[in-house]
């Protein structure tokens, strides 16, 4: 089955600084990939996803960015930190065979924006 | 477009209670998926369910029970004889087909008390 790892685990990071965080697959090749964001007390959005390299579709309009440089590999990315990009991002994973309709989560990143 | 409603934002009940989540979906679909995950304070997802839209067979996994009815467009999950370990928010979730987005509902905040 699919590993999903997240890093870091939680950052704190000043407005206007930049963003990287990384996830990564582990047990699966070409999964359709997902970042979500969870505000504080709200539900889940899904920010961007990606079906393969390269191949990346944003959902929402907004200060972050993401890239898909190796099959496993998916990164979300920010220049600028704005306050408004606090929150728990989690990254996903498609299943694979018998949970091909089902998505797997990492453990998240928590990310404070002061 | 598609959406989850998950109308209670936050349940209280005593240990030993039956309590009921409520989830309501909106989709032009004919074919779609239905989830069920919880989050524990931690914040990592953890997959309860899945429900293909044409297996409207309600499902029981221990003291876990759910309802599916495609006619009001829902899909409830039921806890018997909850316990403090179920304390947790609980988020429906709604797939679009292909892509396997998920769409979730705002959650809801389950507190059991001794």
């Amino acid at each position: 089955s699919q590993t999903i790892h997240q890093w870091p685990a939680t950052l704190v990071q000043p407005v206007g600084s930049p963003l990287s965080l990384e996830c990564t697959v582990e047990g699966t090749s070409n999964p359709n990939l997902y970042w979500y964001r969870q505000a504080a007390g709200r539900g889940l959005q899904l920010l961007f996803y990606s079906v393969g390299i390269g191949q990346i579709s944003s959902e929402v309009p907004q200060n972050l960015s993401a890239s898909r440089p190796q099959d496993r590999q998916f990164i979300l990315s920010s220049k600028k930190l704005l306050l408004s990009d606090s929150g728990f991002y989690l990254c996903a994973c498609r299943g694979a065979g018998v949970f091909y309709n089902e998505q797997f989560f990492g453990p998240g990143t928590r990310l404070t924006v002061l | 477009a598609q959406k989850v409603t998950q109308a209670q934002t936050e349940i209280s009940v005593v240990e030993k209670e039956d309590v009921t989540l409520d989830c309501v979906y909106e989709t032009r679909d004919t074919t779609y998926y239905l989830f069920w995950y919880k989050q524990p304070p931690s914040g990592e997802l953890v997959f309860l369910i899945r429900r293909n839209s044409f297996d409207e067979q309600n499902e029981i996994s221990g003291r876990y029970s759910w309802n599916f009815q495609k006619s009001t467009s829902s899909f409830n999950f039921t806890i018997t004889a909850s316990q403090v370990v179920d304390s947790a928010v609980y988020f429906c979730a709604l797939s679009e087909p292909y892509t396997d987005k998920l769409i979730f509902g705002t959650g809801t905040r389950l507190q059991v008390f001794p």
